[in-house]
């Protein structure tokens, strides 16, 4: 099994969006809406943000949103803001019950 | 309030086993649903997942290391131990657990700070 494939950064300035695509295969994120996504500050440990490909856990901001078209998961954040600058990682279910994670996608807030 | 925390050794040699341990709280290993993993980090790189057991004692491995992987739980404890033999310089990680859920989810919604893991002579 492979890693999900992710951009290695992407940027943007405050107040735009920006989207991070997770592109797998049709035996992991194209079979399954349960992709993940993972906010990672430097030191920290990662933190849940989006699961099942669009809930958001209690405490998370709205501005943070999923999606999925066949084999790509999208992570979607709104009104950038500066706390947003970390690593975000995507993980989906794959075969025989393992969970597989992207290469993580380094987001730089201009 | 769910916690989890990683202990083991900090430093091991090549070839060495390693025995990992997470300590929780907050929750029961026993409730349908509840799992825990352990996902590791090396530095500056991306995350990996390991493997995971399961409130009904399944348990699975990544298919790349599971000949080197052992997973196991005491429910009693609340504890989850992993060990990985034949340890390497290339397994220098933070190794984190996490609470996994599972029953039409999939998703790890709480996690341990981490324990960094040297593999050197």
């Amino acid at each position: 099994q492979s890693a999900l494939t992710q951009p290695a950064s992407v940027s943007g300035s405050p107040g735009q969006s920006i989207t991070i695509s997770c592109t797998g295969t049709s035996s992991d994120v194209g079979s399954y809406n349960l992709v993940s996504w993972y906010q990672q500050h430097p030191g920290k440990a990662p933190k849940l943000i989006i699961h099942e490909g669009s809930k958001r856990p209690s405490g998370v901001s709205n501005r943070f949103s999923g999606s999925k078209s066949g084999n790509t998961a999208s992570l979607t954040i709104s009104g950038l803001q500066a706390e947003d600058e970390a690593d975000y990682y995507c993980c989906s279910y794959a075969r025989s019950n393992t969970q597989l994670f992207g290469g993580g996608t380094k987001l730089t807030v201009l | 309030q769910v916690t989890l925390r990683e202990s083991g050794p900090a430093l091991v040699k090549p070839t060495q086993t390693l025995t990992l341990t997470c300590t929780f709280s907050g929750f029961s290993l026993s409730t349908s649903g509840m799992c825990v993993s352990w996902i590791r980090q090396p530095p500056g790189k991306a995350l990996e997942w390991l493997a995971r057991i399961d409130w009904d004692d399944d348990e699975y491995y990544s298919t790349s290391l599971k000949t080197r992987l052992t997973i196991s739980k005491d429910t009693s404890k609340n504890q989850v131990v992993l060990t990985m033999t034949n340890m390497d310089p290339v397994d220098t990680a933070t190794y984190y657990c996490a609470r996994y859920r599972a029953l039409g989810a999939s998703y790890f919604d709480y996690w341990g700070q981490g324990t960094l893991v040297t593999v050197s002579s």
